[in-house]
């Protein structure tokens, strides 16, 4: 079975400039969410999405925005660029989001790394 | 508060000897889960071990093994028999249910995890 999926792998942008990142779940999995690890740090949370709603948000700027689409693969959108912005943005999914629910473990997929310039 | 402390940002071991990666955690609700991750240099986060809150068994996976002390609010990580493949960044994380149902992932800061032959 195929594991979670994003594009594009690399990608570089210059500030100001507006982002469109895409991930494609694992076959079954109605939850995802997205993450943003810079360098040298653990991942940050930024949206979770199950089954096409929005279900969480974490502190990040409305510059970030996101969507689930009726197939349950997703996009994140970032605009208007900052230099602060370049990390490696990770999307994982589960088959739900029940906290303690051994099913719902989160699968990440190998991330897409954004660089600002 | 950090919710998720890793406090050994790096450990080495011999080869097929046994590591220990420390965990602690922070939080007022009764469901959650706790994740061990490994990141190797690809980026790629891949899923390790799984403790539910509520599980009276401590958690288990091949050569993986959680340690988990409620009381303490801890969930160590155990790795037995290293091997070379094993030398990665390690992070704990958590995911709170009960008050928070967005399923987001805490993620500590990692410790790096360094296999001698």
């Amino acid at each position: 079975d195929a594991g979670v999926t994003q594009s594009p792998t690399h990608l570089i942008k210059t500030r100001g400039q507006h982002v469109t990142l895409r991930c494609s779940p694992i076959s079954g999995h109605k939850s995802v969410s997205w993450y943003q690890q810079v360098l040298g740090q653990g991942p940050q949370f930024i949206f979770q999405y199950y089954e096409k709603e929005e279900r969480g948000r974490g502190n990040f700027p409305d510059r970030f925005s996101a969507r689930q689409f009726p197939n349950y693969s997703s996009e994140l959108n970032v605009n208007a660029l900052l230099l602060g912005d370049s990390a490696l943005y990770l999307c994982a999914s589960s088959y739900g989001t029940a906290a303690t629910s051994m099913n719902n473990e989160q699968f990440f997929g190998p991330g897409t790394r954004l660089t600002v310039l | 508060a950090q919710k998720i402390t890793q406090t050994q940002p790096g450990m080495f071991v011999q080869e097929k000897e046994a590591v220990t990666l420390d965990c602690t955690y922070d939080t007022s609700d009764p469901s959650y889960g706790l994740f061990w991750y490994k990141q190797p240099s690809s980026g790629e986060m891949i899923f390790l071990i799984y403790q539910g809150s509520y599980d009276q068994q401590n958690a288990t996976e091949g050569r993986y093994s959680l340690n988990f002390q409620k009381a303490r609010k801890s969930a160590n990580l155990v790795i037995s028999a290293s091997q070379l493949g094993d030398s990665a960044m390690y992070f704990c994380a958590m995911r709170e249910g009960l008050y928070n149902q967005g399923g987001k992932l805490i993620f500590g800061q990692g410790t790096e995890l360094s296999v001698k032959p």
